[in-house]
């Protein structure tokens, strides 16, 4: 049972324009929501993240958005740059342990 | 500050060996983490402790042993290793919501 879910296993975006990735949730329970960004044979690097009690959280070219009622979470990259060329993963979950999504591979075109 | 320091990088293994993963942390988080990642599977929790002497099995923990004897080291044990136990496993450390770390992982191959 995946509780945590990205539909997108691939999003290609030119440089300039916005990135937009998705990710799902079936566990009313999570309280906090992060993304994490992976380069090849690299651990994954924390992004951005947001607590539940928000709608939505900015750190500079990065937004994420929080729709608790739809179970559903969104991160915005404005303006896309090569060097976000990477896979992003979406966790959700609090202290103790986080649950990942897939990952969608993003591909920025120049 | 070395961070989460993950040995070996590479490994290759027979069906039915044993072998450790290591994992240190030199950060003094309380909260540290297994995940092996497998194409189109995303990151999967194996065990994960939350202090020295604390450990709770994951999503994924059949064939798999882990003790936390200190604060830094999170050691994960392969008992008989199995074809499907290939992967890329990442050891993650935190102090909270905002603070995972992870290593730069393990590439383990087992034949």
């Amino acid at each position: 049972d995946q509780q945590v879910k990205q539909n997108s296993p691939s999003l290609s975006v030119q440089e300039g324009r916005i990135s937009i990735l998705n990710c799902d949730y079936t566990n009313s329970m999570f309280d906090y929501f992060l993304w994490y960004k992976k380069y090849p044979a690299e651990g994954p690097t924390f992004l951005i993240s947001i607590s539940s009690i928000k709608d939505k959280n900015e750190d500079g070219r990065f937004t994420v958005f929080l729709n608790k009622s739809a179970k559903h979470l969104s991160l915005h990259i404005v303006p896309s740059q090569p060097g976000d060329s990477a896979v992003y993963f979406c966790a959700a979950g609090g202290n103790e342990k986080l649950t990942f999504g897939t990952g969608t591979r993003l591909t920025i075109i120049p | 500050n070395a961070g989460v320091t993950q040995t070996p990088k590479f490994q290759v293994l027979k069906t039915g060996q044993s072998m450790t993963l290591q994992c240190a942390q030199d950060m003094n988080h309380e909260y540290m983490s297994w995940y092996r990642q497998d194409p189109g599977m995303g990151l999967r929790l194996i065990h994960y402790s939350v202090g020295a002497g604390i450990t709770d099995q994951g999503e994924v923990p059949n064939g798999y042993n882990v003790s936390r004897s200190t604060t830094e080291d999170f050691p994960l044990r392969l008992l008989s290793a199995a074809p499907s136990q290939t992967s890329v496993y990442f050891c993650a450390s935190s102090y909270g919501q905002d603070g995972y770390t992870f290593g730069s992982g393990t590439r383990l191959t087992v034949v």
